[in-house]
């Protein structure tokens, strides 16, 4: 099946350093991408739709400057946080897929702690 | 706007007993398509099934089967002869048009015991 892979799968930072998350698509090109985040025994939440060529959509509450976005190919979307504070710290999960209706692969996620 | 239910918040049960995991689903569309993923620890999210809104045939796959109702706008999973490995946190989640993202239920925690 199709694999998305992301990078790093943990990370452990100062509080207003800022963190790049990296999601690729690794057998097909995906012109979408989303990115979630999920807390503690809470469902996911979607951040933004990721897409390539144009400017992400941001969920409402979702601080477009704090959460850069950028899909610079079909196969690799990135996810930024800026000046990260400890409230930041989540499990952020990218996904990808084909098209409509086609599955969404989901990555490995990735582990911020923000000290 | 669309909603997924998972009504269960955390369920346990004995190795090798049944168990059938609750999905309710709302949408406005007549075009959708129905998914449930497994989070083991790990955190990982883990395809299983994907089911589109005018197939109602009933699907099974080893000890999952999956039952869809659009009468009830429900898709519930049953794992017969569960396993301590089944333990996971599940997701139901619905898709609409095209690409969208995914809305998830709140998911189900199972934990199987030994």
């Amino acid at each position: 099946g199709a694999v998305v892979s992301q990078h790093p799968s943990w990370v452990i930072c100062k509080s207003g350093t800022s963190v790049k998350i990296e999601c690729r698509s690794l057998d097909f090109q995906a012109t979408t991408m989303f990115w979630y985040r999920q807390f503690p025994k809470q469902s996911l939440m979607l951040m933004a739709t990721s897409n390539e060529g144009s400017k992400a959509t941001y969920e409402q509450g979702v601080e477009k400057d704090k959460f850069l976005i950028n899909h610079a190919s079909l196969t690799l979307s990135t996810l930024t946080v800026t000046s990260a504070h400890p409230e930041d710290s989540s499990f952020y999960i990218c996904s990808a897929g084909r098209g409509f209706g086609e599955t969404q692969y989901f990555g490995p996620g990735t582990r911020l702690l923000v000290l | 706007a669309q909603k997924v239910t998972q009504a269960q918040t955390e369920i346990s049960v004995v190795e090798k007993e049944d168990v059938t995991l609750d999905c309710v689903y709302e949408t406005r569309d007549t075009t959708y398509y129905l998914f449930w993923y497994k989070q083991p620890p790990s955190g990982e999210l883990v395809f299983l099934i994907r089911r589109n809104s005018f197939d109602e045939q009933n699907e099974i796959s080893g000890r999952y089967s999956w039952n869809f109702q659009k009468s009830t706008s429900s898709f519930n999973f049953t794992i017969t002869a569960s396993q301590v490995v089944d333990s996971a946190v599940y997701f139901c989640a619905l898709s609409e048009i095209r690409n969208t993202p995914l809305v998830f239920g709140k998911g189900t925690r199972l934990s199987v015991i030994a």
